[in-house]
């Protein structure tokens, strides 16, 4: 079973909202990212939690705020955003936690779709 | 740092067609390079990848190559159906960082 699972699958929220986005995996991967897909552009990078630390920042804004509970979720925590931070928000995970684990491959949720107005 | 270039930004062909997507990539350290397809309104998902210690990898109409030398890899797809119609991603991963750097994305059209 590959599978990630995101919630909530939309989100509209005013630029003076708290919102959480959160991200479930049950395949025992050991490390979870945030993507940033905007329309007709690749996803991008925010963070990366290898065994439920903070491993890779993309210098992202503070407004985003990471959050790994347990090796099994992750929360986006969104707060005072822009128009320009609409997206699609795109959880991932990998089996690999270490920081030299490149190669392993990196299993992409269905998306929650952010609209700031 | 790592940068992907990916060409044709589009792609259209008949349905029974093959069609090919090339990417090269800056940093000779990579050595893992995944392919995602991407369908309208839904997540990617991975349909083949290869890592740097093979030069090609097939999977039933879909194969990879790899030139090391020339830092490019690319996408294949044999006897193409409309429903291979989506956006295709090519990416690479930095050497010693969980990163993929993703290329600009390839929109493929299989016309019936």
């Amino acid at each position: 079973d590959t599978e990630v699972t995101q919630t909530p699958k939309h989100l509209v929220m005013g630029m003076t909202n708290k919102k959480s986005l959160k991200c479930e995996q049950h395949m025992g991967h050991r490390a979870m990212y945030w993507y940033k897909q905007k329309a007709k552009k690749p996803p991008e990078l925010m963070f990366v939690y290898s065994y439920e630390k903070l491993s890779i920042n993309e210098s992202v804004p503070s407004r985003f705020s990471p959050e790994c509970p347990n090796s099994s979720l992750l929360n986006l925590h969104l707060h005072a955003l822009q128009p320009e931070d609409s997206a699609l928000y795109l959880c991932a995970s990998s089996l690999g936690g270490g920081r030299r684990s490149s190669g392993n491959t990196i299993y992409f949720g269905e998306g929650s779709w952010l609209t700031v107005v | 740092g790592e940068n992907v270039e990916q060409h044709p930004s589009t792609l259209s062909v008949q349905e029974g067609d093959s069609a090919v997507i090339k990417c090269t990539y800056s940093d000779s350290a990579s050595n893992y390079f995944p392919w995602y397809k991407q369908e309208l309104g839904k997540r990617p998902q991975l349909i083949i990848d290869i890592r740097s210690n093979v030069g090609e990898k097939k999977d039933q109409r879909i194969a990879v190559t790899l030139n090391k030398t020339a830092k490019h890899f690319s996408l294949h797809i044999t006897e193409t159906q409309p429903e291979d119609s989506a956006v295709y991603f090519c990416a690479a991963s930095f050497t010693g960082f969980q990163k993929l750097v993703f290329g600009t994305g390839t929109r493929l059209l299989v016309s019936p």
